[in-house]
């Protein structure tokens, strides 16, 4: 495993629901990002965080937030979600947000919302 | 046009073959390029990165890169059952990552 862990692994929920999904990392890194993965599509970055900013938004719907308390820990809010958004959530880190270095991954939060 | 492109395959090869993947991105002014493993029900395991045009070789991967052709390649010798997965390209674009669909590559005993 990469020092990127991810919590829960799985999670269902209805559409009425409030949860929340956990990334930290234990790399250092200075740098933090949620993706969504969905059956044959490729991934699609969400947030970017660097040094606990928020730099990206890639116009992703308000039923999701995100938060960063610290360059350790991220956080993406859910509420009213869709069955759409029924996804693979993959948690990143990097040691910075604002060069070209790579990225590694946590194990991701399998969601279903019913 | 999508800005990292792949075939999705599936590649199947026979084991102690090379496997041959390639990618092409749109974004001119990229410096880094990555080559992801993912296992089915798996996250992206990073096992590549390459910045300068040329070769770069680790174990039994080997990382092409052309820039004036937009191209990058990853090939994988002495292929191995353990290699069947999806292979993702990732591009930069400014401080973001551009990811490919994914080529599946099945190795076969």
């Amino acid at each position: 495993e990469t020092g990127v862990t991810q919590t829960p692994r799985h999670l269902v929920m209805g559409m009425t629901n409030k949860k929340s999904l956990k990334c930290e990392q234990h790399l250092g890194h200075n740098a933090m990002y949620w993706y969504k993965q969905s059956a044959k599509k490729p991934l699609e970055l969400m947030f970017v965080y660097s040094l606990e900013e928020r730099v990206e938004n890639n116009s992703v719907p308000s039923r999701f937030s995100p938060e960063c308390p610290n360059s350790s820990h991220l956080f993406l809010h859910l509420h009213t979600l869709q069955p759409e958004d029924s996804a693979l959530y993959l948690c990143a880190s990097s040691p910075s947000g604002l060069e070209t270095y790579e990225q590694y991954f946590g194990p991701g939060t399998r969601l279903t919302v019913t | 046009q999508k800005e990292v492109e792949q075939n999705s395959g599936p590649l199947s090869v026979p084991e102690g073959a090379i496997a041959s993947l390639n990618c092409t991105y749109s974004d001119r002014g990229s410096q880094s390029f990555f080559w992801y493993r993912q296992y089915s029900g798996k996250s992206p395991e990073l096992i590549m990165f390459i910045y300068s045009n040329g070769d770069k070789e680790d174990g039994r991967f080997t990382a092409q890169l052309n820039k004036a052709s937009q191209y990058v390649s990853l090939l994988i010798r002495d292929s191995q059952p353990s290699d069947s997965a999806t292979y993702l390209c990732a591009v930069n674009t400014d401080y973001k990552l551009s990811f490919g669909a994914g080529t599946t590559v099945t190795v076969r005993a």
